[in-house]
This record gives C-alpha cells, sequence and structure tokens, in this order.
C-alpha cells in the first residue's frame, strides 16, 4: 500500500506562472517531509522540507505548505522557469525513533515548463 | 565540500552473478541510506548505516547486503542477480543520524543492467 502518493505523474506550466505540486500521505507517524528535484541520470537533489509542527517553509521560489488535517502537502515554486523542469519527489520520514534512513517516496511528477 | 560520490556509475552483469557497489558520503556524514529506484516501483528503501552498524532495513530480500566501514564509507552487495534487479541504485548520507531529523542527500547513482 503506498503511504505517500503523488497522483499527476506530470504537469506542463508556462514559464513565468505558478507550478503547484501535490503530494498525500496516510500515515499520521510521518513527522518531516521532504521534496527532491530529480534530473536524467543525476541523483535526487534535495529542495526544500517541513517538520509537521509547521504549515509552512519558504525557501525562495519554493513553497512548501502542509495540511495535517487532510494529510496533504504541496509544493509551489514561484516564478516557474524552464530549468525547473525535472521530475519531483515527495518523500515522507516517520516517527520511529532514532533512525534517518527510512525515507518514503512517492513516485514523483514529471514538472515542464515551457519557455 | 564535496557530494556523495558513487562507484561505478554504470554497470552490466548476467544473471547469477554478484556485484559490490560502492558511496561515500559527504565529509563528516555518519549516517548512509540506500535506496532502488525502479519505473515500476519508484524510490524504495533497501537500508541504512551509521557508525558500522546496520541500523534500519527495508523490505528487500536478503540477496542484499551492506555494510559501513570506519571511515563511512559504504557498500552494497547483490548476490545470485536477477532481471529484476535492473535499477538505478541511490545512496544518500546525512550527517549526524540522530533524532532530530538530518536532511539526506543523494549521489548521482549506479545504474546497474542485469541481462
Amino acid at each position: 500500500d503506498q503511504q505517500v502518493k503523488q497522483n499527476s505523474p506530470s504537469l506542463s506550466v508556462q514559464e513565468g506562472r505558478i507550478s503547484i505540486l501535490n503530494c498525500d500521505y496516510t500515515n499520521s507517524m510521518f513527522d518531516y517531509f521532504l521534496w527532491y528535484k530529480k534530473y536524467p541520470a543525476e541523483g535526487p537533489t534535495f529542495l526544500i522540507s517541513i517538520s509537521s509542527i509547521k504549515d509552512k517553509n519558504e525557501d525562495g521560489r519554493f513553497t512548501v505548505f502542509l495540511n495535517k488535517s487532510a494529510k496533504h502537502l504541496s509544493l509551489h515554486i514561484v516564478p516557474s522557469q524552464p530549468g525547473d523542469s525535472a521530475v519531483y519527489f515527495c518523500a515522507a520520514k516517520g516517527n520511529y525513533g532514532g533512525s534517518q534512513g527510512n525515507l518514503i517516496f512517492g513516485k514523483g511528477t514529471k514538472l515542464s515548463v515551457k519557455p | 565540500k564535496a557530494g556523495v560520490t558513487q562507484t561505478p556509475r554504470y554497470l552490466i552483469k548476467t544473471r547469477g552473478q554478484q556485484v559490490t557497489l560502492s558511496c561515500s558520503p559527504i565529509s563528516g556524514h555518519r549516517s548512509v541510506s540506500w535506496y532502488q529506484q525502479t519505473p515500476g516501483q519508484g524510490l524504495q528503501f533497501l537500508f541504512e548505516y551509521f557508525s558500522e552498524t546496520q541500523r534500519n532495513k527495508g523490505n528487500f530480500p536478503g540477496r542484499f547486503s551492506g555494510r559501513q566501514f570506519s571511515n563511512s564509507r559504504s557498500e552494497m552487495n547483490v548476490s545470485t542477480l536477477e532481471l529484476g534487479d535492473s535499477a538505478l541504485y541511490l545512496c544518500a548520507s546525512s550527517l549526524a543520524g540522530g533524532p532530530v531529523f538530518d536532511t539526506q542527500y543523494f549521489g548521482p547513482g549506479t545504474r546497474l543492467t542485469v541481462l
């Protein structure tokens, strides 16, 4: 059973507009959420994270929103740029005590930003 | 600071063989995690090492194993390779691996093809 879901496999946005990538999760034990960006033939690159005690975290053009009651988070990119075109992964970490290794990933959303 | 490095970047093996992949974490990072990425299953957690001890393990068969050395470098081994083991194997490192979450940083991956 998928605990982290990215229901949109792809998203196309015009340059300069907002990109909104969505992620849903099922496990209420998750206490930390991250977004990674991945280009082909490269490893995922960390973008931004949010703790479950917050509902928003902002870093430049990237903002992550967390709605715990809905078990939903979203990544907003404003303004979108062609270089943002990549696959975006949502990941979650459970509060199982001590261990850092167990990130659970969604299957990714491919973002295409058109000039 | 150098990022996470993985060797080799590409590998072709035949069924039944075994393979060893290597990962050097970011300097000062003590936690190393391994993930498998396939088109069908996405990114899945294999195991995590901290201070030369396996601290967490995902749901993979015993053919997948790993170890960590005193300098935090890690290796993973897959024995009796199967066609389904063809994947991108990603290594990620984080700083201290304590109860407070540290962001994981990924290497470029090793692309394993099993023929």
